[in-house]
């Protein structure tokens, strides 16, 4: 069974201009997580979707910071425009609503703005 | 609010020895679980144990074992006989019932296992 898939695996952009990561959750898995990770610490939840719905987003910066789960499958967030700050590792995740002890991670986006 | 301590920026333990790494959490909320992951440099998350708040048993999976010292707010990880493959960031995180599923993580362990 694949696991979360990420993509692109690295980006490296200027400032002021847009950025989106994709990612494909687990098949069958309804509910499919966005993190933050800056250098040094730990993720940081940004937004939680379970399938379409959008269930927690309170840490997602709405200013310039996006995402979408059209079809409740693959998902993608969207930075515009980006600033140097949002240099880091975008983390997807996905869990089972049979199940949510357990979230498995996609190998993250590295996002470098210069 | 829910928050998760982790002490140690950096450890060290030589291979087939056991290590510990520490953990604190505080949270309000009745129920909760926490975790462990480790991280490879090649930057995914691996889930590597859970444990209930209610859970009357530490959890065990393999070489890895949780010892939860629910009033001491700690649960640290024991990882018996250390492999070079062992060498990995570790986070733990809890979840509270009243956060839904979101992980709170802590900032890391950088363990590094010595031949």
């Amino acid at each position: 069974e694949a696991g979360v898939v990420q993509s692109p695996r690295y980006k490296i952009i200027e400032k002021k201009q847009p950025v989106a990561f994709w990612c494909n959750p687990i098949s069958g898995h309804n509910t499919l997580y966005w993190y933050l990770q800056n250098l040094g610490q730990g993720p940081e939840l940004l937004i939680r979707y379970e399938n379409e719905e959008a269930v927690d987003d309170s840490q997602l910066p709405k200013d310039r910071f996006s995402a979408e789960r059209l079809k409740g499958v693959d998902s993608t967030l969207k930075i515009q425009p980006a600033e140097l700050g949002d240099s880091a590792v975008y983390l997807c995740a996905s869990s089972s609503n049979a199940d949510h002890n357990e979230q498995f991670f996609g190998p993250g986006t590295r996002l470098t703005v210069l | 609010a829910q928050k998760i301590t982790q002490t140690q920026p950096g450890m060290f333990v030589q291979e087939k020895e056991a290590v510990t790494l520490d953990c604190t959490y505080d949270t309000s909320d009745p129920s909760y679980g926490l975790f462990w992951y480790k991280q490879p440099s090649s930057g995914e998350m691996i889930f590597l144990i859970y444990q209930g708040s209610y859970d009357q048993q530490n959890a065990t999976e393999g070489r890895y074992s949780l010892n939860f010292q629910k009033a001491r707010k700690s649960a640290n990880l024991v990882i018996s006989a250390s492999q070079l493959g062992d060498s990995a960031m570790y986070f733990c995180a809890m979840r509270g019932k009243t956060s839904g599923s979101r992980l709170t993580f802590g900032e890391g362990t950088q363990l590094t296992v010595n031949p």
